[in-house]
Order: C-alpha cells, then structure tokens, then sequence
C-alpha cells in the first residue's frame, strides 16, 4: 500500500525552462512534507519542505505547493539548470513521533541542454 | 556540516551468510534509520532508533535486526542473506527535535549490496 506516490518514473525537460514534480499522498494523517534530491552513488540530500498549515513554500528556484484537499503536492524549478538532473524523492510524515519519513518512488529528471 | 558514513560503498555476499552493515554518524543526533531503495519503490524503512539500545520496526523489518550500543553508530544485521535482499541500503540521522516538529534526516552515501 503506497501511502506516497510519484506517478511519473521520469521527466526530461530543457534547460532554462520549468521542471514540475507531483505527488499524491493517501494518508490525511500527514502533516509535513518533504522533497529529497539524489545523485547517482550519493546520499538523498535535503531540499525543501511544507508544512501542512501552509500552502506555498519557496527557496531560490524552488517552490513546493500543496493542495491538502487533493492530497496532493508539486515542487517547481525554474529556471531548470543542467545540475538539477537526478532523481527526486517526495517524503511525508505525520505527528506519530521519531519523525518517520515515509517516501514515494522517485521522479528521475533530466535537463537537457 | 553533518557527515553520515557507511562501511561500505559495495557488498558481495552468498546466501544464508550473516551481514553487518554500518553507519556512524557525527552529529550528535538522536534518531538513526535503515532505509533500502528499489527500482520503481522508493526508499522504505526497516528500522529506526531514537536513543542508544532503543529500536523500533520500520515498514519491512523482516529478515533484518538492528543493534545501537552507542548513539553515535546504527548497525543493520542481516542474519542470513537472501538474494531478495539485494539493494542499496541507506543509513540517515536526524535530531530528535520538539513533538510535532520535523527535523531534516541526513544521509549517508549507501551501501550497494548484492547476494549472490
């Protein structure tokens, strides 16, 4: 049962122009939200996060937004840059303690030149 | 800066052989996670801890145990390896932070592990 979902294995996108990852989520129990981004043989590292009480975050050129009535979020990047290639994770907890993180499938983007 | 590490970068072992993975990590953090990461599935937990000898099951803790003797080091035992337990196995920390709080989990490279 995915609770978190990446519907799209991957994305290409030029460069210079908006990159737009989605998830979806199922459990209304989530209340923060979380983007990770991967490069080959390397850790996920930190991006950007939400917490539920907002509907909008932004960070540079990232912006994450989520729609709770859809379950529903998105991370923006724009403009895309060829250093923006890899594979994005999407990742929710809720408030059941050791802030447990529960991740989707990943998104692999590439940015073409 | 936070820094994570794993034993290994690469693991090859046989079937029913038993299997250490560790993770140190240099922050002082609390809280330490085993995730694995497949194809088409993610990372998925299989065990966390949030204090020295304490651990808690993840979503597939099967085939796998744990041992944190001492907070800075989280290892993953995989008693007898089976070729499903092929993966690349990831190790992160976090601070335990305030209740309701989501602190950032840091990771360490992983560990691709093959069971032939």
């Amino acid at each position: 049962d995915q609770q978190v979902k990446q519907n799209s294995p991957s994305l290409s996108v030029q460069e210079g122009r908006i990159s737009i990852l989605n998830c979806d989520y199922t459990n209304s129990m989530f209340d923060y939200f979380l983007w990770y981004k991967k490069y080959p043989a390397e850790g996920p590292t930190f991006l950007i996060s939400i917490s539920s009480i907002k509907d909008k975050n932004e960070d540079g050129r990232f912006t994450v937004f989520l729609n709770k009535s859809a379950k529903h979020l998105s991370l923006h990047i724009v403009p895309s840059q060829p250093g923006d290639s890899a594979v994005y994770f999407c990742a929710a907890s809720g408030r059941w303690g050791a802030q447990k993180l529960v991740f989707g499938q990943g998104t692999r983007l590439t940015i073409n030149p | 800066d936070v820094k994570v590490t794993q034993s290994s970068r690469y693991l090859v072992k046989r079937t029913g052989e038993k299997v250490f993975l560790e993770c140190v990590q240099d922050m002082d953090h609390e809280n330490m996670f085993w995730y694995r990461q497949d194809p088409g599935l993610g990372l998925r937990l299989i065990y966390f801890s949030y204090d020295v000898k304490m651990k808690e099951k993840g979503d597939i803790p099967e085939g796998y145990s744990v041992s944190r003797e001492k907070k800075e080091r989280f290892s993953l035992i995989l008693e007898s390896a089976s070729t499903n337990q092929t993966s690349m196995y990831l190790c992160a920390s976090s601070l335990l932070g305030r209740t309701g709080s989501q602190e950032t989990q840091y990771f360490g490279p992983g560990t691709r592990l093959l069971v032939l």
